[in-house]
């Protein structure tokens, strides 16, 4: 089936300790977005990709950052991990052009 | 004012009722509308796209209303399956389809 995949569902870091966050669609879609969702909060929109132009949100901090080498594959690079990045990150997709977005079924990130 | 706006809930209902929220976005050029549901700890999943006209899938009924800016969900003969939140997702704006934002969703409660 097509879908969108994050790894690992569960990753537990130090604080400080780089880590990174993996997605992979076989939706062939041209968009590819990152959110951040914390406990009882909505998912807030970190960045997104539109093939490979990068769109980053204002108040992203510069801690965050992203790859997509090809279509299929999105990365989150979070490069200091402080106690306050600990949520729940989800890859979305979509076609583009009002379209709705495809969940992955997320990474749960603890900070140490 | 935020961008997307939902009452948090939760709404408490019985099985069998009809329940019904809504939601309030900022921008008048938006273009897009959907209602996505999540359950504890999982990813968002879409539930129904909103169109102009409204739109029905089984149960759930969704309606936009542009001179007030609201769209909304009705559920008919809830069932207990139903709890969940209740996300409401806008793009930001008409030459942004790509930019979607959530609300901070609203939790229903369905009770036996």
């Amino acid at each position: 089936d097509a879908m969108v995949i994050q790894n690992p569902r569960y990753q537990v870091t130090q604080f400080g300790k780089p880590v990174t966050l993996s997605c992979s669609q076989t939706l062939n879609h041209n968009v590819m977005y990152w959110y951040q969702q914390k406990s009882s909060q909505a998912p807030k929109l970190l960045f997104h990709y539109y093939d490979k132009d990068f769109n980053n949100e204002a108040d992203t901090p510069d801690n965050f950052q992203s790859r997509r080498p090809n279509t299929s594959f999105c990365f989150l690079d979070i490069r200091s991990p402080g106690l306050g990045d600990a949520a729940m990150y989800l890859c979305a997709t979509s076609r583009g052009g009002f379209t709705p977005l495809h969940f992955g079924n997320g990474t749960r990130l603890t900070v140490t | 004012r935020k961008e997307v706006e939902q009452d948090p809930g939760p709404f408490n209902v019985p099985e069998g009722a009809t329940v019904a929220f809504n939601c309030t976005y900022s921008n008048s050029a938006s273009q897009s509308f959907f209602w996505y549901r999540q359950d504890c700890r999982k990813e968002p999943k879409l539930l129904m796209s909103v169109y102009s006209s409204g739109n029905e899938d089984g149960r759930f009924t969704a309606q936009l209303n542009r001179a007030s800016q609201y769209i909304s969900l009705l559920i008919r003969d809830s069932k207990l399956s139903d709890s969940a939140t209740y996300l409401c997702v806008v793009n930001k704006g008409n030459n942004a389809g790509n930019m979607l934002t959530f609300g901070g969703g609203t939790r229903l409660m369905v009770k036996p």
